[in-house]
């Protein structure tokens, strides 16, 4: 299976911040990857996906980019509904995989 | 508007099997995959099969024999059955609906059940 390597776990940061989170394949997966967003209540939605694909109804201060096995998520300026658990996600390879999640939250 | 709901027990013994429902509205069964994925402590979120439009399944292997997933269109319900279960089988179950264009992710997300397994 294809390890999915998220950074960081924990970012704490600031409304108005520009943030970026990582997410790195044990191999490579062809711009397969897709982002997700879990609020508290568990409710998770799509916002990203092939790389850098907006989902409808997403903010575009949402963004993507990356290739090979490293991949990226942009906010690029942090509103109050932002602060959130994110995941990356592969589909290039069965099964498809996961990242440990990172927490969005404000200092 | 498209809806996911799964329901299920909440409380399962180990060794027993566990059922979940997921009833869907605001689109065909019989036009989407419908897939399962789980939220444990121990292992974040898994990717756990599939089925596929035309009634077909697919399993992550993680899960070997124990897991079957089956619908009924006419109701509109996705089904998963998992048996033997573990304390470490305890977490959040979604069903998730994966687009039908040539991409490859889940637009839409049930808002989850959560399931205790103890004695």
């Amino acid at each position: 299976d294809i390890q999915m390597t998220q950074s960081p776990s924990s970012l704490p940061a600031s409304l108005g911040e520009r943030v970026t989170i990582s997410c790195r394949a044990s191999q490579g997966i062809s711009n397969n990857l897709n982002w997700y967003q879990q609020k508290p209540d568990g409710t998770i939605k799509p916002l990203i996906y092939y790389t850098s694909n907006l989902q409808s109804g997403v903010p575009s201060r949402f963004s993507g980019s990356g290739s090979g096995t490293d991949y990226s998520l942009t906010i690029s300026s942090l509103e109050p509904e932002d602060f959130a658990m994110y995941y990356c996600q592969q589909d290039a390879s069965f099964p498809n995989t996961f990242g440990a999640g990172t927490k969005l939250e404000l200092k | 508007q498209v809806q996911l709901k799964e329901t299920g027990p909440g409380l399962v013994q180990p060794t027993q099997t566990l059922s979940i429902t997921c009833t869907v509205s605001g689109f065909s069964l019989t036009s989407y995959y419908m897939q399962w994925v789980r939220q444990t402590p121990g292992k974040g979120l898994e990717w756990m099969g599939f089925i596929r439009s035309g009634g077909s399944t697919e399993y992550n292997s993680e899960f070997k024999s124990r897991l079957s997933i089956s619908r009924d269109t006419s109701k509109n319900q996705v089904f998963l059955k998992m048996n033997s279960l573990k304390t470490e089988d305890t977490g959040v179950y979604y069903c998730a609906r994966r687009v039908n264009s040539g991409y490859r992710y889940f637009d839409y997300w049930g808002q989850g059940v959560m399931v205790t397994v103890s004695s």
